[in-house]
């Protein structure tokens, strides 16, 4: 099976400043990658999907780029409702497997 | 609006057996395939089974398999989810999630979930 492997698992910013989440899969996925926001005691909120694609009423500072097995989730400019943990997730088969997780934080 | 409600949950010997449900409700449930996610206490998310609209098509994460049967009744708008032979380590919040669009469209489309419910908790403790 192939393996969703994310960095940092945590990290630590300024309000403004540019975040960036990394996601590694094992083999190729082309283009089938998501991303999903965290925060404490909510259920997970579908933020991207195809990679790059918005969900919709997803502010425009989250972004994601990337095809193959390099994915990237982009915050351009942290909010303070931003803290939460981000999840990458594979869905060109099954298993769907998930990342384990970024958790970002206000510094 | 759609939602999705998951029912079933509770505290289980190892070895006991549980049966989720998840009422659907505000789309039209047959022509979307859904799933199930976990999550343990502090941990993150797993994927634990998928099933076409039809239900034709099941597929099941390995720590699952020959344990769990998932199933769907879309006369009744509903998911389920029979886990037996349960183990510690099936401790989590239970989700079901639906896919983003439904079938006709192409999986690089759909296949991100867009919908989820708010869990039922599974404890299998002694």
């Amino acid at each position: 099976d192939i393996q969703m492997t994310q960095s940092p698992s945590s990290l630590s910013a300024s309000v403004g400043d540019r975040v960036t989440i990394t996601c590694r899969a094992s083999q190729g996925i082309s283009n089938y990658l998501a991303w999903y926001q965290q925060k404490p005691g909510k259920v997970p909120k579908l933020l991207i999907y195809v990679t790059s694609t918005l969900q919709s009423g997803v502010p425009s500072r989250f972004s994601g780029s990337g095809s193959g097995t390099d994915f990237t989730l982009t915050i351009s400019s942290l909010q303070p409702e931003d803290v939460a943990t981000y999840y990458c997730q594979k869905y060109d088969s099954a298993p769907r497997t998930f990342g384990q997780g970024t958790k970002v934080e206000i510094k | 609006e759609v939602q999705l409600l998951e029912s079933g949950g509770g505290l289980v010997q190892p070895g006991g057996s549980l049966r989720l449900s998840c009422a659907a409700s505000g789309f039209t449930f047959r022509s979307y395939a859904m799933s199930w996610v976990r999550q343990a206490p502090g941990k993150g998310l797993e994927w634990v089974s998928a099933i076409s609209g039809s239900g034709d098509s099941i597929y099941y994460a390995d720590s699952v398999k020959g344990r769990f049967t998932m199933s769907r009744d879309n006369s009744k708008n509903t998911l389920y989810l029979q886990m037996n032979s349960l183990r510690d380590e099936d401790t989590a919040i239970y989700h079901c999630a639906k896919d983003r669009a439904d079938e006709s469209q192409h999986l690089v489309i759909r296949g991100a979930f867009d919908i989820w419910g708010q869990g039922t908790m599974v404890t299998v403790s002694s």
